[in-house]
């Protein structure tokens, strides 16, 4: 199956200092790449909408000065988080869109363990 | 406004003990019906899309059947190694983005 991988897979940073988080899509070129956050024992809460080339839709609540994407290539999506502090520290996973005839399929990063010390 | 609904929220099953789990959902127009395994710290993995109400998909031990109102997943002789969270998440046709329910915990014991 398609395969969609995050990098790093857990990263430690010093309150202040800012930390991206790689998202790339292996074998396909994804239509849309989307950022969650996952708190523990709750389910994905989405943070943004990327597409290749424009700026990404945030939802209501996130700040996107704050939580920076880049969607650089059909392969490719970032999340920056910038002026981290601990309350930023969660589990953040990308996930990307295949489309075929207007139909999509979506698969997800394996995540990335932020830790704000 | 679209909604997903997962029951139950919990589900303990004795090894191959069959059952299925529930995701009723109102969505302005389905596009597509998601469901994903989770196991804890990981990222979820896709197990299924549903495209129209009527369709089946099978995988193993698992099976995912849709109706306009709601999706079943059957899983069919449960091992251990089917213990995880399964999500279900539907997206509508005016938006890219799928809305998630709250996952059911599967745990299966020997």
């Amino acid at each position: 199956g398609a395969v969609v991988s995050q990098h790093p897979s857990w990263v430690i940073c010093k309150s202040g200092t800012s930390v991206k988080i790689e998202c790339r899509s292996l074998d396909f070129q994804a239509t849309t790449m989307f950022w969650y956050r996952q708190f523990p024992k709750q389910s994905l809460m989405l943070m943004a909408t990327s597409n290749e080339g424009s700026k990404a839709t945030y939802e209501q609540g996130v700040e996107k000065d704050k939580f920076l994407i880049n969607h650089a290539s059909l392969t490719l999506s970032t999340l920056t988080v910038t002026s981290a502090h601990p309350e930023d520290s969660s589990f953040y996973i990308c996930s990307a869109a295949v489309r075929d005839r207007g139909l999509d399929t979506i698969y997800f990063g394996e995540g990335s363990w932020l830790t704000v010390v | 406004e679209d909604q997903v609904t997962q029951s139950p929220e919990a589900l303990r099953l004795q090894e191959g003990e069959s059952s299925s789990l529930n995701c009723s959902y109102t969505v302005s127009g389905l596009r597509g019906l998601f469901w994903y395994r989770q196991d804890p710290g990981k990222g979820p993995e896709f197990l299924f899309t549903l495209y129209s109400a009527g369709e089946e998909k099978e995988k193993e031990r698992l099976k995912a059947t849709l109706t306009k109102k709601e999706s079943f997943l059957h899983i069919t002789a449960p091992k251990p190694e089917d213990s995880a969270t399964y999500l279900c998440a539907v997206q509508a046709r005016n938006t890219d983005k799928l809305i998630f329910g709250t996952g059911t915990r599967l745990q299966v014991f020997p």
